[in-house]
């Protein structure tokens, strides 16, 4: 299996344009993470969907920033405008869902590195 | 709230000597805990997890963890270094359970780890 696939992997855009961030979890997989790295905050859970239904957006920061899944491989997170203190590394991952309590791992994708001039 | 606590944010080990990461967790029950690392310009690839079971965990190049309930730590261990060893390293946990809690990670601040010759 390829893994979780993002692109792009780096990003670089001025402060008021629109950002677009994709990601293709891994075949079979129907749960899907969006998370935001940086220095000062650390690995922080934006949004989550479970079949592509978005089930909890409390960790995104406001409401430039949205995400879709539109369908079961494919899951966009984008912000407009964009602004320098976006800039982060943005982690997409995927996990299976067996209907079991057993602890499943998620599995992230490489991560797209955005700068925000 | 779940929380996780990682005492060090750098470790610097010689190689062939032991890795000790400390990660301590807060939760009104037994969560699930796992470790993840993350090498540079890389996304994050698990080490191990616990979630049921035999409290000492062995994950992959080495590592091992051992879950102890009295202590609320989850502390990872490899016996003898080396240099591809070095690279930041996360302790993660998770309610246990379907849905809410169960679905999300919550991660810790991240461990530099460095090797030296």
């Amino acid at each position: 299996d390829a893994g979780v696939i993002q692109s792009p992997r780096h990003e670089v855009t001025e402060m008021g344009q629109e950002v677009t961030l994709r990601c293709k979890p891994i075949s079979g997989h129907d749960y899907l993470f969006w998370y935001r790295q940086t220095m000062m905050r650390g690995l922080e859970l934006l949004i989550y969907f479970n079949n592509n239904v978005p089930i909890d957006d409390s960790g995104m920061p406001e409401d430039r920033f949205s995400a879709k899944m539109p369908n079961a491989s494919f899951s966009t997170l984008k912000i407009q405008p964009s602004e320098p203190r976006d800039s982060a590394v943005y982690f997409c991952a995927s996990r299976y869902n067996r209907g079991l309590d057993i602890g499943e791992t998620q599995y992230f994708g490489p991560g797209t590195r955005l700068l925000v001039l | 709230a779940q929380s996780v606590t990682q005492l060090g944010s750098h470790v610097s080990v010689s190689e062939g000597a032991l890795v000790l990461l400390r990660c301590n967790y807060s939760s009104s029950v037994p969560p699930y805990l796992f470790w993840y690392v993350q090498y540079p310009n890389q996304g994050l690839q698990l080490l191990l997890k616990y979630t049921t079971g035999a409290t000492l965990v062995k994950g992959i190049n080495g590592f091992e963890a051992e879950f102890k309930k009295s202590e609320t730590s989850f502390h990872l261990t490899k016996p003898s270094a080396h240099m591809s060893d070095a690279a930041e390293y996360f302790c993660a946990v998770s309610d246990r359970g379907l849905t809410g809690g169960g679905n999300k990670l919550t991660f810790g601040t991240g461990t530099q780890l460095k090797v030296e010759l």
